[in-house]
């Protein structure tokens, strides 16, 4: 099946900094990407949907200018977040949309990334 | 918008027994498709099986198989011969084939006893 990475695996930074997240998409090309955001034992959170070479489209709620996402080609994607905070700990997962071995429109995800700020 | 609905925050069934996880969904989308994810203590998602709409039949896959009910906007999971691998949260998801993302249900922890 489709392969999507995510580095790093988890982060810890001081309060203020900014940490930078990559999702690649290993062997497809992802037509789209989303960003989400998950607390423990709940659901997945959309923030984002980045399609390449656009301005990546925010969910409600969510500040583009704390959390932004460059999608640069089909195949990577980056969510930097910016002065980060205590409050963003969570964590992030991508996910990418392609063509499955069948043709099928599927959605795949990367293993996650858990990002603590202290 | 769509909402989807997974009314089990918590299930369990004994190994090697079957179970069934409930899904219920709204949209007024004709094209869209339905998927339900596994994920792990490890925390990573894995797709476990997909359905079209406008396919009728039900998706399998090995010991998965769905029971999908469009005209009641129905979409339970069914595992059969239980492991305790299958032990995880287990996600259901509608991706709107127009406005390109997905809506997921809230989970269901589902654990499976020895």
């Amino acid at each position: 099946g489709a392969v999507v990475s995510q580095h790093p695996s988890r982060v810890i930074c001081k309060s203020g900094t900014s940490v930078k997240i990559e999702c690649r998409s290993l062997d497809f090309q992802a037509t789209t990407m989303f960003w989400y955001r998950q607390f423990p034992k709940q659901s997945l959170m959309l923030m984002a949907t980045s399609n390449e070479g656009s301005k990546a489209t925010y969910e409600q709620g969510v500040e583009k200018d704390k959390f932004l996402i460059n999608h640069a080609s089909l195949t990577l994607s980056t969510l930097t977040v910016t002065s980060a905070h205590p409050e963003d700990s969570s964590f992030y997962i991508c996910s990418a949309r392609g063509l499955n071995e069948r043709g099928s429109d599927t959605q795949y995800f990367g293993p996650g990334t858990r990002l603590t700020v202290l | 918008a769509q909402t989807v609905t997974q009314s089990q925050p918590e299930m369990s069934v004994q190994e090697a027994e079957t179970v069934t996880l409930s899904c219920t969904y709204d949209t007024s989308e004709n094209n869209y498709y339905l998927f339900w994810y596994k994920q792990p203590p490890s925390r990573q998602m894995i797709l476990v099986i997909r359905q079209e709409a406008y396919k009728q039949q039900n998706a399998t896959e090995n010991r998965f198989s769905v029971n999908f009910q469009k005209a009641a906007k129905s979409f339970s999971l069914k595992i059969s011969d239980s492991q305790l691998g299958d032990t995880a949260m287990y996600f259901c998801a509608f991706l709107n084939t127009n406005a390109g993302k997905s809506t997921f249900g809230d989970g269901t922890t589902l654990t499976v006893k020895p």
